[in-house]
């Protein structure tokens, strides 16, 4: 079980606008580590999408946004796309000395 | 953001130590204010993050496999690398290289090399 708490699947339409949770605790987001989220499309390596919480490193499209709150986060994204459909991860850090991703969130686009 | 590539076997016996090497394209490892680290992700399943080196060659590690991995810069400038000893099953997974910086971000990644873990 992951220390960051994901759901598992989450879909939308194309055009439609997603959020995906990520829960933490005291000891790892409410403690005020930054999160990060990656996106993995099948059969490659994670990329990063958000950074800093609610940064959006250049090349992201702007539809991609992130932000935090006590011992949560979240990423949304607005105006669905096909290419969007991957696994997303939300990362970060805990005071038991390291670094913690979460279980990951299956996007399907319908 | 640089290009990373792992390497090594992709097939380790039950009990025997998995090595695998991360070299890093444009440059020394030893230069910068950056980490380099390994992350593993076994198929079907979230990622896991097994430790880093810093330029001066201090390493940290995940808790769950301080007794178990270690990770050093080389055998060339450019390159940083992973042990795990007494490997079993449980340690078949892809394994990723990336440089780490900040809060900690994972900026660069590597492909992912697969290694299973079976006699």
């Amino acid at each position: 079980q992951s220390v960051l708490t994901q759901p598992p699947s989450v879909s939308g339409a194309p055009g439609q606008r997603v959020t995906i949770s990520c829960t933490g605790n005291s000891s790892n987001i409410g403690a005020g580590y930054d999160v990060q989220w990656y996106q993995q499309l099948p059969g490659a390596a994670p990329k990063f999408v958000i950074y800093g919480n609610n940064y959006r490193p250049s090349g992201v499209p702007d539809r991609f946004s992130g932000s935090k709150s006590g011992t949560s986060a979240s990423l949304a994204i607005t105006g669905l796309q096909a290419e969007d459909e991957a696994d997303y991860y939300c990362q970060s850090y805990d005071n038991s000395l390291s670094v913690v991703f979460g279980g990951g969130t299956k996007l399907t686009v319908l | 953001q640089v290009p990373l590539q792992e390497s090594g076997p992709g097939l380790v016996k039950p009990s025997q130590t998995l090595s695998l090497t991360c070299t890093v394209s444009g440059g020394s490892i030893g230069s910068g204010s950056y980490y380099w680290g390994w992350i593993r992700q076994p198929a079907g399943k979230t990622l896991e993050w097994i430790g880093r080196v810093d330029a001066t060659g201090t390493s940290n590690y995940n808790p769950l496999f301080t007794s178990r991995a270690t990770i050093s810069k080389g055998p060339s400038d450019n390159q940083f690398s992973l042990k795990l000893s007494s490997v079993t099953a449980a340690d078949t997974a892809v394994y990723y290289c990336a440089r780490v910086i900040g809060g900690p971000l994972f900026d660069s990644w590597g492909q992912g090399t697969l290694v299973t873990v079976s006699s």
